[in-house]
């Protein structure tokens, strides 16, 4: 089955610095690549997807890229807020259900 | 739209008890997922359906642990005993047909069995 890893497990930064969070992938077949940002006693909420034919994808302050053939992808976030704080879990999806990373950790320090 | 609904929010209850934890997927998704997060574990997918028919129930821990859908609008997931160990917060999640649609979760049970 797909196997996600994701890193780093916690990220401090300074507001207004950049962050990255790093996934890889295992299975091939997956296809769908969503991010969630989940706050303290919340559900997982989607923040941006990319889809397999796409190499990257930018909303705002947050981006996504993709590289199919390294099986990894990353969430970028531009000048970070402390609000930005919050779990963030990047997930691999093939056939019916998604594989999800272990969840990092984001501070953003006022 | 509500989005996903879950009840009860919060439940504690004392080992060996019944706990049936409940959600309404949003209206027209043909796919139903419960998961389980917990700081050890994080997100453990338990079982999910596909037209209320159960597809994987291969994260689902023990026979303690059962899960139905009845019709689409509906599902339980069910813990016969509970134990202290069983202690999390359930997600249940729901997506439209489709090999690269959104999942959208809801706000969760949390759980304590003392």
């Amino acid at each position: 089955g797909e196997n996600v890893e994701q890193h780093p497990s916690t990220l401090s930064v300074q507001e207004g610095d950049s962050a990255v969070i790093k996934c890889t992938y295992s299975d091939s077949a997956s296809n769908y690549f969503p991010w969630y940002k989940q706050e303290l006693g919340k559900g997982p909420q989607l923040i941006i997807d990319i889809r397999s034919n796409v190499g990257e994808k930018k909303d705002q302050r947050i981006a996504v890229t993709l590289n199919k053939t390294a099986k990894h992808f990353s969430l970028h976030i531009t000048e970070t807020q402390p609000e930005d704080s919050a779990v963030y879990f990047c997930a691999a999806k093939d056939a019916g259900k998604s594989t999800f990373g272990d969840g990092t950790t984001l501070t953003v320090k006022p | 739209d509500a989005g996903v609904i879950q009840s009860p929010r919060h439940e504690v209850t004392e080992m060996g008890q019944e706990v049936t934890l409940r959600c309404k997927p949003i209206s027209g998704h043909d796919y139903l997922f419960w998961y389980r997060q917990t700081m050890m574990r994080g997100l453990e997918l338990l079982i999910y359906f596909n037209n209320n028919v159960p597809i994987d129930d291969s994260g689902m821990p023990e026979d303690r642990f059962s899960a139905k859908m009845p019709n689409a609008s509906f599902s339980t997931l069910k813990i016969q005993p509970s134990e202290p160990r069983d202690s999390a917060v359930y997600f249940c999640a729901s997506r439209r047909q489709g090999s690269q649609e959104t999942q959208y979760f809801g706000p969760g049970t949390r759980l304590l069995v003392l």
